[in-house]
């Protein structure tokens, strides 16, 4: 089974600063994809990014940009320009590609931004 | 477009009672699912759907029933609530495998 470990249960960043969230994971699997939700006191749940694991390339959105390095299991996300807006709890999630859409979460980040 | 809806948004229980949490999209997705939120254990997989008249259990599934009558509907029924089933519970779908799981606002289960 996929397990998807986020080792920082809360971080704060200053406004305007980056910041960046750890998530590994464990899997046997070669294809799969990675994500990362975000979750504002309203608790709906927002997808931030998706990374293909056959790709090579980070994936980035805007502001949002992941770290993903295959070998390690490590797909870290990367805010920049932090805004106030950004304070949520982060989760990264996997889905295997071999026929099941389910969803393995992370524990979840709290990420506070200091004005 | 909708989306996905949830109802009710928050509910309080007596244990032992039975409900039903409702799950819609219109989004024509074949994939549904429904998640539990607990406190420092991020969401976990209760039950889920590939298609109409197709369900399976998820990580967590004791205690819950699903039934996949229409594309659109998912719901989750509690037989007999206990206690431990305080959460917020989350329904999900989506399409192909890879594409985007849209969520529901989900449900505040309170049980007393």
């Amino acid at each position: 089974a996929q397990t998807v470990t986020q080792s920082q249960p809360e971080m704060s960043v200053q406004e305007a600063e980056t910041v960046t969230l750890s998530c590994t994971y464990d899997t046997s699997e070669s294809d799969y994809y990675l994500f990362w939700y975000k979750q504002p006191p309203s608790r709906q749940m927002i997808l931030v990014i998706r990374q293909e694991a056959y790709k090579q390339q980070n994936a980035t959105e805007n502001r949002f940009s992941v770290n993903f390095q295959k070998a390690a299991k490590s797909f870290s996300l990367k805010i920049s320009d932090s805004q106030l807006g950004d304070a949520a709890m982060y989760f990264c999630a996997y889905q295997s590609n071999f026929g099941n859409e389910k969803l393995t979460f992370g524990t979840g980040t709290r990420l506070t931004i200091i004005p | 477009n909708a989306g996905v809806t949830q109802t009710p948004k928050f509910q309080v229980l007596k244990t032992g009672q039975s409900m039903t949490l409702q799950c819609a999209q219109d989004m024509n997705h074949e994939y549904m699912s429904w998640y539990r939120q607990d406190p420092g254990m991020g969401l976990r997989l209760i039950h889920y759907s590939v298609g109409a008249g197709i369900t399976d259990q998820g990580e967590v599934p004791n205690g819950y029933n699903v039934s996949r009558s229409t594309t659109e509907d998912f719901p989750l029924r509690l037989l007999s609530a206990a206690p431990s089933q305080t959460s917020v519970y989350f329904c999900a779908s989506s399409g192909l495998t890879g594409e985007t799981q849209y969520f529901g606002p989900g449900t505040r289960l309170l049980v007393l």
